[in-house]
């Protein structure tokens, strides 16, 4: 049973680029979260998606923005990139959004912005 | 509002017992939870609670609840330099029906052998 992929692991963008980041969630799950986590700190949550919608987001400026897929899948897309930008990105997913299911996260995407 | 706190370092010798602290500002936080995060890799889930417990075992695990002061425990009995990692605890917050997670910044532990 896989757990929650990632891909790609790492990558390097310049300022004002664009960068799309890949999500596939553990097998059976349909809710699919983004956090950033910068270096030393907490994740922060960036966005929920569930039912291809975005359920739920947190204070993160227009130029974040994602899709959920039909077959639960997600992208992350940011904009405008800018050098605070620079993090680990984690998908987690879980079963439905009530809370009380449990995220498994995968092992993120490293981003560097130059 | 929304805010979780933790002690940034904590160092233990082998073999004793870690205890990591957490605080959090949320009284309508429904799962507490503790994550472990080692260099270079994603979040794993450790163990969680419900709020309206008091106390979870888990094997080396035990997690202490004390909600009328929103503080949440993690006591590693038994440590191991293995434990040696960044330890995360979050919340669950309902702001709107669905539920998003709210983490602390984290306690980097460091097991001396």
């Amino acid at each position: 049973d896989a757990g929650v992929t990632q891909s790609p692991t790492h990558l390097i963008k310049t300022r004002g680029q664009q960068v799309t980041l890949r999500c596939s969630p553990k097998s059976g799950h349909d809710t699919v979260s983004w956090y950033q986590q910068a270096l030393g700190q907490g994740p922060q949550f960036i966005f929920q998606y569930y039912e291809e919608e975005e359920r739920q987001r947190g204070n993160f400026p227009d130029r974040f923005s994602g899709h959920q897929f039909p077959n639960y899948s997600s992208e992350l897309n940011v904009n405008a990139l800018l050098l605070g930008d620079s993090a680990l990105y984690l998908c987690a997913s879980s079963l439905g959004t009530g809370g009380t299911e449990t995220q498994y996260f995968g092992p993120g995407t490293r981003l560097l912005v130059l | 509002g929304e805010d979780v706190e933790q002690s940034l370092f904590l160092s233990v010798r082998e073999g004793d017992s870690s205890v990591i602290n957490c605080t959090y500002t949320d009284s309508s936080s429904t799962y507490l939870y503790w994550y472990k995060q080692e260099p270079g890799a994603g979040l794993q889930l450790l163990t969680y609670i419900f709020s309206n417990m008091d106390m979870k075992q888990d094997q080396r695990l035990t997690v202490l609840l004390n909600k009328k002061d929103k503080h949440l425990s993690l006591r590693i009995a038994d440590t191991q330099t293995g434990d040696s990692a960044i330890y995360f605890c979050a919340e669950t917050h309902s702001p709107s029906g669905t539920y998003k997670y709210i983490f602390g910044t984290g306690t980097r532990l460091k097991v001396l052998a």
